[in-house]
């Protein structure tokens, strides 16, 4: 079955430079939910789109922002890095309708800050 | 705010045993959905098992169960036959029954297996 993808796997930054991570859901999931883990934390909830459409947003900097595409694809871009930035970032998708309520997580892309 | 404790944050289980991860959570909902989910070293968060908090009865997917105690809103995860692979951190989850909902996660607990 597919899964969600996200894009880069693995990413290296310097301090102050810009990131894009990108999240494909599962086909005809419409909410795409993200969360950064932090090393040795639990997974902290940052925006989530539904139907292209923000829908909630949780602790995410001012520095981040996020879309979902047409497509539904979403990116996170993320400004002026900083080295507490780094982190695995997870992505995750939700079907409309039977199980709505299960998110299933991409493996997540582990962003280092320099 | 809804809140999910996991109070042991390490614990280890001879294989082929059988181990609880304890959790409780707080919230002022009627409805909502609980989970685990299992971390293992690839860092992959992978769904264990839900539960639907309207429905009374426990959960279980093959060496996997829940004990449910909604009124003492206590969320807990038995392993049977404990395998190798079984190693990981384990998070239990909170959902709001609301569409588009977060999941709000415990610390983890992190679960050897002795061989």
């Amino acid at each position: 079955a597919a899964g969600v993808i996200q894009s880069p796997r693995h990413l290296i930054k310097e301090k102050r430079e810009t990131a894009t991570l990108k999240c494909y859901p599962i086909p005809r999931h419409d909410t795409v939910y993200w969360y950064q883990q932090g090393p040795g934390q639990d997974p902290q909830f940052l925006i989530s789109f539904y139907e292209k459409m923000q829908s909630d947003k949780g602790s995410i900097p001012d520095r981040f922002s996020a879309q979902q595409f047409s497509d539904y694809h979403s990116e996170l871009n993320m400004s002026s890095l900083e080295l507490g930035d780094s982190a695995l970032y997870f992505c995750a998708s939700s079907p409309p309708a039977l199980n709505q309520e299960t998110q299933y997580f991409g493996p997540g892309t582990r962003l280092l800050v320099l | 705010a809804q809140t999910v404790t996991q109070s042991q944050p390490e614990m280890s289980v001879q294989e082929a045993e059988t181990v609880t991860l304890s959790c409780t959570y707080d919230t002022s909902e009627s409805d909502y959905y609980l989970f685990w989910y299992k971390q293992p070293p690839s860092r992959q968060m992978i769904l264990v098992i839900r539960q639907e908090a309207y429905k009374q009865q426990n959960a279980t997917e093959n060496r996997f169960s829940v004990n449910f105690q909604k009124a003492a809103k206590s969320f807990s995860l038995k392993i049977s036959d404990s395998q190798l692979g079984d190693a990981a951190m384990y998070f239990c989850a909170y959902r709001s029954a609301n569409r588009d909902d977060k999941i709000i996660f415990g610390k983890g607990t992190r679960l050897h297996i002795l061989p």
